[in-house]
């Protein structure tokens, strides 16, 4: 099955450690997302890639880093320049210029806690 | 920056038909689009809408006018399953070039029965 898998789904970090959650996906997409969450909030962009070896920054991308070295993976870092990463991760991905909805196809997210 | 408001929450009871609404400050965006999102699941697509006016998908449709900068989902039939947050979001933004997805604070359904 086709999809786009996220882990750890739970993860926990103590204060000044970085951090890698992992985003895999095999639906060929070539645009790949992290978006977080926090409680009783929407979605908010920390990077985007729509090909290999390209990404941009998105609203919040201070003490993140990403890294898009292959189609299928986009993994997202936490730094310990986040101030506040205690949130609900969620990656996402898409088809590129030929989607007419661009519908966005998301993990089941991953939450991260900082101890 | 691109903004969009919607309610907080809403509530409705089951078989009614609930609207939800969707505001925004931006311009040159491509498209409004619906997600709905349970507690603790991932955003799933509802609805996209390109053009001004209505799109109809079985329970949900969605409505757009770019001249009035609004929006809005509408649910009829509702079930209990209906209960979720609901996002609206803009596709894009050609004056900056961004291509992803902005979303708004999301709407929380309760569903009574």
């Amino acid at each position: 099955d086709g999809g786009i898998t996220q882990s750890p789904k739970y993860l926990f970090r103590k204060e000044g450690q970085n951090v890698t959650l992992s985003c895999e996906q095999n639906l060929n997409h070539d645009a790949m997302y992290w978006y977080r969450q926090d409680p009783g909030q929407g979605l908010r962009l920390i990077y985007y890639s729509q090909i290999v070896n390209d990404f941009q920054k998105g609203d919040i991308a201070e003490g993140y880093s990403v890294s898009r070295e292959k189609k299928e993976s986009f993994p997202l870092t936490v730094t310990s320049a986040q101030k506040n990463p205690t949130a609900f991760y969620l990656c996402a991905s898409r088809w590129g210029t030929s989607g007419t909805t661009g519908e966005l196809f998301f993990g089941e997210g991953s939450r991260l806690t900082v101890l | 920056g691109q903004s969009l408001e919607q309610p907080s929450e809403v509530t409705a009871v089951e078989g009614a038909i609930v609207q939800i609404n969707c505001t925004y400050q931006t311009s040159g965006f491509y498209g409004l689009s619906w997600y709905q999102q349970h507690d603790g699941g991932a955003p799933t697509f509802l609805s996209y809408n390109a053009l001004d006016g209505l799109e109809e998908t079985g329970r949900f449709s969605s409505f757009l006018s770019r001249s009035d900068s609004y929006g809005y989902l509408l649910l009829q039939e509702l079930q209990m399953k209906d209960s979720a947050s609901y996002f609206c979001a803009v596709r894009g933004n050609m004056d900056t070039g961004r291509r992803a997805l902005t979303f708004g604070s999301g709407t929380r359904l309760q569903v009574q029965p």
